[in-house]
């Protein structure tokens, strides 16, 4: 198993572009979240979804959307990008609780995006 | 909504020896988890301990062990015979329990704690 997966490792954006972090999972986990990482600061939650088609708000959402159509993937799109999104990019996955290790998220290995 | 504060920005411990990261929280919650979590240098979020809070016996991997006060609603993780790998950014975080909150299996992260092993 691959786990979860991000890409882009790295992105440089222009202020005003747009673009999609791509993030995957081959552990069929119905849970999946979008955490940012600012510098020296813990992660907040922006996007997050309980299964395909299902998606909800986090703690800082705004400037971000997100679409589930697949188990799978939990694409990130930021639209008009700003310096405030500057930021380290990690999903996570979580299986449902039927698995022994439904309370533990898995995360990939992060996006690190800075806009100029 | 949950609050995670850790109060020790960085801290640093001879090669060898015993070091205690301190976490407290803020909960209306009676059933939750506790989580610690390393971030090295690589980046890469990797779970070092989880705590039940409806267990009363304090959780213990290998060298890490916690102290869960529920009442008091601490949360601390020591470290035993530190090694240089266990330098890294160490995360508290709070999750309610998903069983009887649906939909609500969301982490919240305290700040971090920067651990630096001397040689």
């Amino acid at each position: 198993n691959a786990g979860v997966t991000q890409t882009p490792k790295f992105r440089i954006l222009k202020i005003g572009q747009s673009m999609t972090l791509q993030c995957a999972q081959d552990m069929n986990h119905n849970y999946m979240y979008w955490y940012r990482q600012d510098p020296g600061m813990g992660l907040k939650l922006i996007y997050y979804s309980v299964g395909a088609g299902i998606t909800d708000k986090g703690e800082v959402p705004n400037g971000y959307n997100v679409s589930r159509s697949t188990t799978e993937d939990f694409p990130l799109r930021l639209e008009l990008a700003a310096p405030s999104q500057t930021s380290v990019y990690f999903c996570a996955s979580k299986g449902g609780a039927l698995l022994m290790s439904y309370n533990e998220q898995f995360f990939g290995p992060g996006t690190r995006l800075t806009v100029l | 909504a949950q609050t995670v504060t850790q109060s020790q920005p960085e801290m640093s411990v001879q090669e060898a020896e015993t070091v205690t990261l301190s976490c407290t929280y803020d909960t209306s919650e009676n059933n939750y988890y506790l989580f610690w979590y390393k971030q090295p240098p690589s980046r890469q979020m990797i779970l070092v301990i989880r705590q039940e809070a409806y267990k009363q016996q304090n959780a213990t991997e290998n060298r890490f062990s916690v102290n869960f006060q529920k009442a008091a609603k601490s949360f601390s993780l020591k470290i035993s015979d530190s090694q240089l790998g266990d330098t890294a950014m160490y995360f508290c975080a709070f999750m309610k329990h998903g069983l009887t909150n649906f939909g609500n299996e969301k982490l919240t992260f305290g700040t971090g704690t920067r651990l630096t092993i001397i040689p």
